[in-house]
């Protein structure tokens, strides 16, 4: 079954530390991969997305992701954490007409 | 992002009421869609509208039924629902219904069934 997985349901970073979000996906063709950040009481917010082209891509808030085809994988990074970043990030493919969500990993942030 | 807006932003209703949820869109989007999010579950699609037709129903049971009125305005009618349709409800919309294409997401609606 196609299927978009996020290993961490939460990770803890100390502020100013880096962070890594995985997520992995299982489909037979590259799709469009996307990463949301939903912060308490707010809907999601798009990060950054990938289509085709350079296979590290740049977002917003200073976050980057990698797509990497061998390992079906699309990371999420940022090499330095604010507090302002602790939220729940979805990582989201795009196939079909129709976006397909992962479960989600919370991140929390310790002064 | 305020280019969506949802309304109520919560609530509560017993399982014989009949309430709906709104949500209109400034983006000039020809695409809108309803999710449902609980609790580390990933979203879940309910029904996506292109250009005010139901072009996607995901199996969503019958006592929620959705309206599009314009490409504007969507709404989600509720009723006779159960504890377990207890979850944050999200509208968003996008420009076009393509794979690629970014979808804007309201606040939500915190819905509790009692």
């Amino acid at each position: 079954a196609q299927s978009v997985t996020q290993p961490d349901i939460h990770i803890t970073v100390s502020e100013g530390a880096s962070l890594e979000l995985r997520c992995n996906y299982s489909y037979g063709a590259t799709p469009y991969l996307f990463w949301y950040v939903q912060s308490p009481g707010q809907g999601l917010q798009l990060l950054l997305k990938y289509f085709s082209g350079d296979t590290l891509v740049q977002g917003i808030k200073g976050f980057e992701a990698e797509f990497k085809r061998s390992q079906s994988s699309f990371n999420l990074r940022k090499p330095s954490v604010h507090w302002s970043d602790a939220a729940e990030y979805f990582c989201a493919v795009g196939l079909d007409y129709k976006l397909s969500f992962g479960a989600g990993t919370t991140v929390t942030v310790r002064a | 992002e305020t280019g969506v807006t949802q309304t109520p932003r919560h609530l509560v209703m017993g399982m014989t009421n009949k309430k709906s949820l709104k949500c209109e869109q400034h983006l000039g989007h020809n695409a809108m869609y309803w999710y449902k999010q609980s609790a580390k579950k990933p979203l879940e699609l309910m029904f996506v509208y292109s250009l005010e037709e139901r072009v996607e129903n995901n199996s969503v049971p019958s006592r929620f039924s959705p309206e599009c009125p314009n490409s504007s305005h969507l709404f989600l009618h509720l009723h006779t629902l159960q504890p377990e349709d207890s979850a944050l409800y999200l509208c968003a919309s996008s420009l076009h219904r393509g794979p690629s294409d970014t979808q804007y997401f309201g606040p939500g609606t915190r819905l509790t069934v009692l």
